[in-house]
């Protein structure tokens, strides 16, 4: 099944701060986000791993609850540049359906940074 | 080190005709994935690919659609005989190894209008 992102879309000032939600009903390996400019890429930010282990860029920051199947994005001190929708993608446990390379992606959180 | 590319970028086909989408990962990447992502929607899986083989096609409708990942060679996804509703963004993505530990990086995507 597809994970919930949460809210659908968010509006901001320059400086401000954001939390993405991503939730998902299997129990989970990885939670991967994303970001998408218009007529653009995806591009990597961030993997949350089980365990506790991250791999991304520095200046995101993102948690995962094991337990309850959800991470959180935090984006702080929004720039301009940060406006674009955000994606994350999930990788279920082995065990618990689906594979262990196949993301799944939710339908996205639009975030609007305005000066 | 160049990212992955795709080509076209944009591609307008007549109801009936095929479309040919082209895809070449990141050097040092043998695993390829084919997703679809239609407007104001999140990406869905369509295929896996490693070198010369299909691993994973759960997601590519049975009928019209093919992939393919020769030995040598950009990965093709092939639609025979396209309808309108396969107007949407192609995105193909690569990695090192497969596995839910390691990102995939997008390519551009090709648009794929279907007059």
């Amino acid at each position: 099944q597809q994970p919930v992102q949460s809210p659908q879309a968010v509006i901001l000032r320059e400086g401000e701060d954001a939390v993405i939600n991503c939730s998902s009903s299997k129990a989970l390996y990885s939670v991967h986000w994303y970001r998408q400019k218009h007529g653009e890429a995806p591009v990597f930010l961030m993997i949350l791993l089980k365990g506790g282990e991250q791999k991304g860029h520095e200046k995101i920051s993102a948690s995962f609850n094991e337990k309850k199947q959800q991470s959180s994005l935090y984006l702080t001190a929004s720039q301009l540049s940060y406006s674009g929708t955000y994606f994350c993608g999930t990788v279920p446990r082995l065990g618990s359906g689906g594979s262990n390379y196949k993301l799944t992606f939710g339908k996205g959180t639009l975030l609007t940074v305005n000066p | 080190n160049a990212g992955v590319m795709q080509n076209p970028r944009h591609l307008v086909r007549r109801r009936g005709q095929e479309a040919r989408l082209r895809c070449s990962p990141m050097k040092g990447h043998s695993h390829v994935y084919w997703y679809r992502q239609l407007p104001e929607e999140g990406l869905k899986f369509m295929v896996y690919l490693q070198k010369e083989n299909i691993i994973d096609e759960s997601g590519m409708p049975k009928e019209r659609f093919s992939a393919e990942f020769p030995k040598e060679g950009p990965s093709i996804l092939r639609i025979q005989q396209v309808v309108r509703g396969d107007s949407a963004a192609y995105f193909c993505a690569s990695s090192p190894t497969s596995g839910g530990y390691n990102e995939q990086f997008f390519g551009p995507g090709t648009r794929l209008t279907v007059l």
